[in-house]
Order: structure tokens, then sequence, then C-alpha cells
């Protein structure tokens, strides 16, 4: 199985500051022929399913606001928030869709410093 | 808007059957993937499996033997059915719509199993 490994576990960060969550993956999720990361962030918070924010490793999903980024190929990739509002408090999670069984990372607890 | 929502038993013996459907509303469930995702407690999601609305599936592994996601059009909905269960497969339980990334999901349902 691809093993999906987020740092840090939990991250303070002030409002308006850049929070950022790295998600490292043990095999490449690349597939070169389509030139795509099969690679997609999540935001979840308490109570609540969890949201699709960014898919193909840097695509965002309609509706989520453009200070939410995402970056990296192969094994390394970064989700960004550029100005931390204070509603973006939640746990994030990368998932790897490029092999059976689909894998998610820990979660990363993103809170206000 | 689609919206999806989970039902079934919340509590379910060792050794019984885990049996939960998935209501899919404000859109149809045809021509799109469908899956179910656990959360065990204090644990990171895990992805059950999914079935595309003419009956295709993929499982993961670890679950294949015990899972089978089925799906009725005629009803819009989806479910799915695990065998054998023990106290691992305690956990939230959601649906979601996509093969892969869901873009949409259900609220969840918490499953307990527990004699």
């Amino acid at each position: 199985d691809f093993v999906m490994t987020q740092s840090p576990d939990s991250l303070p960060v002030s409002l308006g500051e850049r929070a950022t969550i790295t998600c490292k993956s043990s095999q490449s999720v690349l597939y070169s022929s389509h030139n795509k990361n099969y690679l997609a962030w999540y935001q979840q918070k308490p109570g609540q399913p969890p949201k699709l924010l960014i898919y193909w490793a840097s695509t965002r999903e309609s509706g989520v606001p453009d200070r939410f980024s995402g970056s990296g190929s192969g094994t390394d990739f970064t989700l960004t928030i550029s100005s931390l509002q204070a509603e973006d408090v939640a746990i994030y999670y990368c998932q790897q869709y490029y092999s059976n069984p689909y894998t998610f990372g820990q979660g990363t607890k993103l809170e206000i410093k | 808007q689609v919206q999806l929502q989970e039902s079934g038993p919340g509590l379910v013996k060792p050794s019984e059957t885990l049996s939960l459907t998935c209501n899919v509303s404000g859109g149809s469930i045809t021509s799109f993937y469908w899956s179910w995702i656990r959360q065990p407690p204090g644990k990171r999601l895990e992805w059950i499996g999914y079935i595309y609305y003419t009956g295709s599936t993929k499982y993961n592994p670890s679950l294949k033997s015990r899972v089978t996601i089925s799906v009725d059009t005629s009803k819009n909905q989806f479910s799915l059915t695990l065998t054998s269960v023990t106290t691992a497969d305690t956990a939230v339980y959601y649906c979601a719509r996509g093969g892969a990334a869901g873009d949409h999901w259900g609220q969840g349902t918490l499953v307990t199993v527990s004699s």
C-alpha cells in the first residue's frame, strides 16, 4: 500500500499568516502518460464530513477560496493557505488515488496561534 | 446540489453483517462513481471501495473478502454490506460521490460493533 505521511501533525498559525502542510507518499503518484498527480487534499471540521479542496495535486475544487493552493509532484506535495482565516481551523488530509487501496494521510490539525 | 445521506443500524454484533444505504438526492446516480469511506475513532480515513452506476466495482484488498457494494438506480441509492464484523470495524461510515476524490459526502453514520 502507498503510505501517506503528513507533517506536521499539529500546526499553530496566527490569523493572516501563511500555513503550509506537507504530504509525502511512499511511492510516486505521478501518472506520467497523463502528466497528472493522483493526489487530493481535504478539509474536515468537527462533526462534519471531509470537504474536497484540491485534486490532481493543484486543481482547486469549485467554490474553494483562492487562498488555498496545492503544489508538488511525484512523492512530495504541499497545501498552502496564504492568509489564515478563523474558519480555516480544521484537520487537513491528503489522499492518493493512484493505486488501490486509495490511502489517506494521518491528518494535520491546523489551529490559531 | 447533490446531497447524500447514509442510513442503517448504529449497532451491530460481532460476527454479524453491517448493512448501510446511501440515498442520493438532488441529482442522478447515473454517470458517476460512488464510494464508501470509513473513519475509525482516532484513526485516519480508510477507503472501502466504489461502484459505478453500471455496477462495476473496486474494493480495498484488505476488505475485499467481506465487502459488497451495490447500486439501485431506480431508487437513486447505493449500499454497503460488510460481513463477519469485529470491533475493528467500529467507525464513522461515509458515502461519497466519486471513485477516487470524493466531491460530495454524506454526513456520516457511526456504526459500533459490540455485543
